[in-house]
């Protein structure tokens, strides 16, 4: 069984420039969340989905974040305009029930701006 | 969402067994305890969950004494591969939403 993917592992941008991250979750799993860990600091909650559906997305930092998970499959999240406080590594996991089930983790993408 | 205090690092030698400690005084009913591990540049990996009691897998043990305020993870044998940071994490009440609560988790060291 394939795990949670991410692209890209890596990313480099500028301020002001947009970014999407992608993340594919284990197949057959409906539950896809968003975390973030920015410098320094312990990873945060973003959003989640199930199915195409936003679940909660009492994480999301503000309006410069846009998660979509079309036909509830891949999600993507995109940054746009990022700002230097963006920086961080962000983690994508899927989970196959709703509730008191293992979160899959993927290994995240770090985004650094510049 | 019920907050989770636990040591910031802990150092082992290998073979040795490991024991955790997670403080969560406002527990809610419905909730689960969960660990998680995690290494450098990776996501966390889920290791255990439990609810009361003990439950024990492959890789590890949870002890829950009975008011649920607290529980340890307990790695036997510990290896120089289990160094990595441990993820004390509360929730999944029915109220509580899905998300997961991080904290500051534990550093654990392994040494030779």
């Amino acid at each position: 069984e394939a795990g949670v993917t991410q692209f890209p592992s890596h990313s480099v941008i500028e301020k002001g420039q947009t970014v999407t991250l992608r993340c594919d979750p284990i197949s057959g799993h409906d539950n896809l969340y968003w975390y973030r860990r920015v410098m320094g600091k312990e990873i945060k909650f973003l959003l989640h989905f199930v199915k195409e559906s936003k679940q909660d997305e009492s994480g999301m930092p503000n309006n410069r974040f846009l998660a979509e998970r079309t036909g509830g499959t891949y999600s993507t999240l995109k940054v746009q305009p990022a700002e230097l406080e963006d920086s961080g590594v962000y983690f994508c996991a899927s989970s196959r029930l709703r509730t008191a089930d293992e979160q899959y983790f993927g290994p995240g993408t770090r985004l650094t701006v510049t | 969402l019920a907050k989770t205090t636990q040591p910031i690092s802990m150092d082992s030698y290998e073979g040795q067994e490991v024991n955790i400690t997670c403080s969560h005084n406002n527990i809610a009913t419905n909730d689960y305890i969960t660990w998680y591990q995690q290494f450098p540049s990776q996501g966390p990996r889920f290791i255990i969950q439990g609810y009361k009691t003990k439950v024990t897998n492959e890789v590890a043990s949870l002890f829950i004494p009975a008011d649920r305020k607290s529980s340890t993870l307990s790695l036997p044998r510990v290896s120089l591969s289990d160094t990595a940071v441990y993820y004390c994490l509360v929730g999944w009440g029915s109220n509580a939403g899905n998300m997961l609560t991080f904290g500051g988790g534990t550093r654990l060291m392994v040494k030779p």
